[in-house]
């Protein structure tokens, strides 16, 4: 079955470490897109790409990094200078088309949290 | 800036009622509104996308309507359910373009026996 991947399910980050999220899609999307969702908010976009080796800034961009390599892979590093890092993390993805006329499809979400 | 509004108080509602949710959004007039179903833990799941001039759209038991005039849009369930429950998600095309989204806090239905 075609979908999207995400792992670790829960994951603990050590005050000053960087770590990475993983999201891998099969559903061959050129598109893909982070979010972090706290509670009592909508989700907010942290990074964005439309095309292998591109990727534009979201909305909360900082303190984080990605890298889009592959087509299938996604993956998002969240820095030491990420001071509030614990929230729910969901990839997604999309085609490419119109101006919001594709739903986006998502993982089932990293959990992460400070030790 | 685009704002988008979803009542934050849960709706509480007896099984076999219509449940009714509602997204508001300001300064912008998008050319589509999205739906999505959040389960708790999990990633949310596209349900619906209406354009701007389909006044309505349905899908068995669920039904949203578009009214660009009010800048709102109403999620209907019909004949509810305990598996209905969940948090329900609006979303716009963001206003600059590339595919982006901005979502709804969402409102969370919860269906009673």
């Amino acid at each position: 079955d075609g979908g999207i991947t995400q792992s670790p399910k829960y994951l603990f980050r050590k005050e000053g470490q960087n770590v990475t999220l993983s999201c891998e899609q099969n559903l061959n999307h050129d598109a893909m897109y982070w979010y972090r969702q706290d509670p009592g908010q909508g989700l907010r976009l942290i990074y964005y790409s439309q095309i292998v080796n591109d990727f534009q800034k979201g909305d909360i961009a900082e303190g984080y990094s990605v890298s889009r390599e592959k087509k299938e892979s996604f993956p998002l590093t969240v820095t030491s200078a990420q001071k509030n890092p614990t929230a729910f993390y969901l990839c997604a993805s999309s085609i490419m088309g119109g101006v919001g006329n594709q739903p986006q499809h998502f993982g089932d979400g990293t959990r992460l949290s400070i030790l | 800036s685009q704002k988008i509004e979803q009542n934050s108080e849960a709706l509480n509602i007896q099984e076999g009622k219509t449940a009714t949710l509602t997204c508001n959004y300001t300064n912008y007039s998008p050319a589509y509104l999205q739906w999505y179903r959040q389960d708790p833990g999990r990633g949310p799941v596209f349900l619906l996308l209406i354009r701007e001039n389909e006044k309505e759209k349905r899908k068995e038991r669920l039904k949203v309507t578009f009214d660009t005039t009010l800048k709102q849009s109403l999620f209907h369930i019909t004949a509810s359910q305990p598996a209905d429950s969940a948090t329900y998600l609006c979303a716009l095309p963001f206003s600059g373009g590339y595919n982006k989204l901005i979502f709804g806090a969402g409102t969370r239905l919860a269906v009673h026996p």
